[in-house]
């Protein structure tokens, strides 16, 4: 089943801080965040696994809360380049499920000056 | 370092046509994940393919086949087209089946008519 993002859409100024959320209803193994800007390949950003790890790379960080079966990624002091589409993939727990992502619907984000 | 590639970029058919779209994994890479995306949804997991074979399937029917080569590429081939499968069409690789970050290509843009 599809994860749910959260919010569907949200317009910052640079500088300004944003969470996006992602919430399963079914147990999760890991979770994977990815950005894709229009017209481009989604990037990968980070993999998140069970355990409740917070990672981070710059000034984009996430977490991971298996028990919740959710994920928040953290984006801070945005910058331009981090507008784009941001999307979660989850990942079966039945083991050796690795490369078949379930995404999410996606959310927008747009940063202006 | 060459990523992934595909080709074509972009392709226009008519209903009830076939298809063959094809992906160069990144260099080192030996898994080949295909994704439908369509328009302003998430990816959608078609299938995987390592070592030759097809390891996972999405919910697809079999009019979506595949197909991996020695050299790791790989073939997606879609038969008696509708126009539901205009979308775009990403190929993602990753070094084995184990939970891996994923490189996608940047698609080709199917359109049926």
């Amino acid at each position: 089943q599809q994860p749910v993002q959260s919010p569907q859409a949200v317009i910052l100024r640079e500088g300004e801080d944003a969470v996006i959320n992602c919430s399963s209803s079914k147990a999760l193994y890991s979770v994977h965040w990815y950005r894709q800007k229009h017209g481009e390949a989604p990037v990968f950003l980070m993999i998140l696994l069970k355990g409740g790890e917070q990672k981070g790379h710059e000034k984009i960080s996430a977490s991971f809360n298996e028990k919740k079966q959710q994920s928040s990624l953290y984006l801070t002091a945005s910058q331009l380049s981090y507008s784009g589409t941001y999307f979660c993939g989850t990942e079966d727990p039945r083991g050796n499920q690795g490369g078949k992502l379930i995404f999410g619907q996606g959310t927008e984000l747009s940063v202006k000056p | 370092d060459a990523g992934v590639t595909q080709s074509p970029t972009h392709l226009i058919k008519t209903r009830g046509q076939q298809v063959t779209l094809r992906c160069s994994p990144k260099s080192g890479h030996d898994t080949v994940s295909w994704y439908q995306q369509a328009l302003g949804q998430g990816p959608q997991f078609i299938f995987q393919y390592y070592e030759e074979e097809e390891r996972q399937r999405g919910n697809f029917p079999d009019r979506f086949s595949g197909h991996q080569f020695p050299n790791y590429s790989s073939e997606l081939n879609v038969n008696a087209l509708w126009l539901g499968d205009s979308a775009l069409y990403l190929c993602a690789s990753s070094f084995g089946t184990g939970t891996e970050k994923l490189f996608f290509g940047s698609g080709t843009q199917l359109s049926v008519l």
